[in-house]
């Protein structure tokens, strides 16, 4: 069974621009998970998605944003890029939106904001 | 806000000795709580969660209500469990914290040979 794949695997952008972020779940699982772990910051929730909706929204500001698509696959878009957005860019993918499922975690998108 | 604390940022231990990696968190409701373990070069998974009550790899993990702890311990290190290990917890229900999970900071376990 394959499992999570995002990418780009490294993305290098500089300040102002725009990131774009893609994910695809393990098949069979509708939710879809982005997290931000940065230098010094660790893991940080940064949005749920499940069945195409946006369940829940970490404590980021709205140039965080992505979608779902109809085959549950998941785009993060990162808008006016700033210096302290370089990190590392984990989504992980569920059966369900519940916490009995486990979130299965993919390689994760460096992004370097230079 | 949920909270998840894990104190020591690095532990190194020897091959054979027991290793205990503290993680306390929040009280607030019911909690799920897990460990993720990322090894070298590897993408993080999952290692173990409370509501199993099951031993991988040699760990176990109980859950501690009373002192809102989550301890993670092996009686016996061995060198491949030298990995950052994260311990989560998440909420089961709704509000804001439904479905997300909140990572501590993470713990570098060595095991030297």
């Amino acid at each position: 069974e394959a499992g999570v794949t995002q990418s780009p695997t490294h993305l290098i952008k500089t300040r102002g621009q725009q990131a774009t972020l893609r994910c695809s779940p393990i098949s069979g699982h509708t939710s879809v998970y982005w997290y931000q772990q940065a230098l010094g910051l660790g893991l940080q929730f940064l949005l749920w998605y499940d069945e195409g909706e946006e369940r829940n929204r970490g404590n980021f500001p709205p140039r965080f944003s992505g979608r779902q698509f109809p085959n549950y696959s998941s785009e993060l878009n990162v808008n006016a890029l700033e210096l302290e957005d370089s990190a590392l860019y984990l989504c992980a993918s569920s059966p369900t939106g519940t916490l009995q499922e486990t979130q299965y975690f993919g390689p994760g998108t460096r992004l370097l904001v230079l | 806000a949920q909270r998840v604390t894990q104190p020591e940022k690095l532990l190194s231990v020897f091959k054979g000795a027991p290793v205990e990696l503290k993680c306390n968190y929040s009280y607030s409701g019911s909690p799920e709580l897990f460990w993720y373990v990322q090894y070298s070069r590897q993408r993080l998974q999952l290692l173990l969660r409370h509501i199993s009550r099951e031993s991988i790899k040699g760990f176990t993990a109980d859950l501690n209500k009373g002192e809102t702890s989550f301890h993670l311990k092996k009686p016996f290190a061995q060198e491949e469990d030298s990995a950052m290990y994260y311990c989560a917890r998440g909420k089961v229900g709704g509000g804001t914290s439904y479905g997300k999970l909140t990572f501590g900071q993470g713990t570098i376990l060595t095991v030297h040979p």
